[in-house]
Parts: structure tokens; C-alpha cells; sequence
């Protein structure tokens, strides 16, 4: 079935470490993004990116790092630069052509808690 | 893409309609209104959208105003398994949606 996967479901973290988490969808969706979510808060957008080896920063970029190598993958990467990484992260595709876009579809998220 | 603004929660008793207002007075004519929920700890899911006519799929109704200013996502026969947070979202195709804090919805035996 088409979908979006994310992995690890859960991740646990010292400080002072790098943690990648991945997101791979098999939709042919160009456009993909990912979104941190605090307990009791909306969605806040970190990074996005509409075609291989081009993304853009969103909101909370910072401590933040991606690739786009290849069109079915999106990586974040939490650095130790990010001040309280402890959060939920969803990663999220959906078509771009021309401007023209559906809606957004999902993974299942990422649970990552800095010990 | 604008904002909206949904009441924090709401309860339903358990088959009954559940009507989830959303305002979005600064909406744009190319912005769609999309809704989506959010059951805990897991990944939105889609349910619904529409531009200018009221739409209707398995899921739920959409009823926009005619100026386009408000809305209602309506599940017709609420469930236990409806229990969730419920996003309105506005986009143009814009890449920076605002997500707010949405509507919990609690569905009561």
C-alpha cells in the first residue's frame, strides 16, 4: 500500500548527541515536510522541500538539518544545537505541480525523548 | 495562509452529530478549507476540504458560508473511535500552514 513511513516509532537521546530520523513515502509526492508538536500544542513547521536537493527552512529550523537526495526520502537530523529536542515529530508529503496541491498525508510520528 | 480559530473542545454523545465550527474571516479566494484530525499520538489524517460549495464524502459534511468567512465539519453519527483533536486549515498551496491548537473533540458514551 502507498503510505509514509516514519522510523523509529520511538528514540531515546544523552544531550550533547545527533539523532537522525527518517521519512520515506511511496506516494511520488514531490513536496515533504516535517512538523514538531508539543504536548498540548498545533503543528509547527521546521523544514520543507518541493524537489530533490532543494528545501526550505520553516518556522523552528534551528537545530535543525535535512537532505533531499532522493525523492522518496526526507532525513531530519535533531542536532545537539537544538536547546529542547524532546518532542513528537511528523514528517508529511503531498503533490506539488505547478502550485497545485492535495492535502497533506501523514506518517505516524516520531517519539524522541533527550535523557 | 491565514489563520483560523477553533473552540478548544467540545463534547458529543455517542451517536450524534458532532458540528465543528471554524472561523476564517481574513480568507483568501484560492484558499481551500481542509480539515483534519488528529487521534493521540499519531499522524493527522485527512478528512475533508473544499473551496466555496458544502461537500460530503464518507467521513463527514463541510458546510462553508456563502462568504466563505466560517465553516462546520459535521460527522452525522458520532463514535467513540471520533475522539480526537480536529484541525481547520486554510491553504493556498502555500507551504506554511498554520496548524493551531484545533478542537478536542470528546465523543461520551
Amino acid at each position: 500500500d502507498g503510505g509514509i513511513t516514519q522510523s523509529p516509532k520511538y528514540l531515546f537521546r544523552k544531550e550533547g548527541q545527533n539523532v537522525t530520523l527518517s521519512c520515506e513515502q511511496n506516494l511520488n509526492h514531490d513536496a515533504m515536510y516535517w512538523y514538531r508538536q508539543d504536548p498540548g500544542q498545533g503543528l509547527r513547521l521546521i523544514y520543507y522541500s518541493q524537489i530533490v536537493n532543494d528545501f526550505q527552512k520553516g518556522d523552528i529550523a534551528e537545530g535543525y538539518s535535512v537532505s533531499r537526495e532522493k525523492k522518496e526520502s526526507f532525513p531530519l537530523t535533531v542536532t545537539s544545537a537544538q536547546k529542547n529536542p524532546t518532542a513528537f515529530y511528523l514528517c508529511a508529503s503531498r503533490n506539488w505541480a505547478g502550485g497545485f496541491t492535495g492535502e497533506l498525508f501523514f506518517g505516524e510520528g516520531s517519539r524522541l525523548t533527550v535523557l | 495562509d491565514a489563520k483560523t480559530t477553533q473552540p478548544p473542545s467540545m463534547d458529543c454523545a455517542e451517536g450524534r452529530a458532532a458540528n465543528l465550527p471554524c472561523n476564517h474571516s481574513t480568507i483568501s479566494g484560492n484558499e481551500y478549507v481542509y480539515w483534519y484530525r488528529q487521534i493521540h499520538s499519531q499522524g493527522p489524517q485527512y478528512i475533508i476540504h473544499g473551496l466555496k460549495n458544502n461537500e460530503t464524502n464518507e467521513m463527514a459534511s463541510l458546510i462553508i458560508t456563502e462568504d466563505r468567512k466560517s465553516s462546520t465539519l459535521i460527522l452525522p453519527h458520532a463514535t467513540l473511535r471520533d475522539t480526537a483533536v480536529y484541525y481547520c486549515i486554510l491553504d493556498g498551496g502555500a507551504n506554511n500552514l498554520f496548524f493551531g491548537t484545533g478542537t478536542r473533540l470528546t465523543v461520551i458514551p
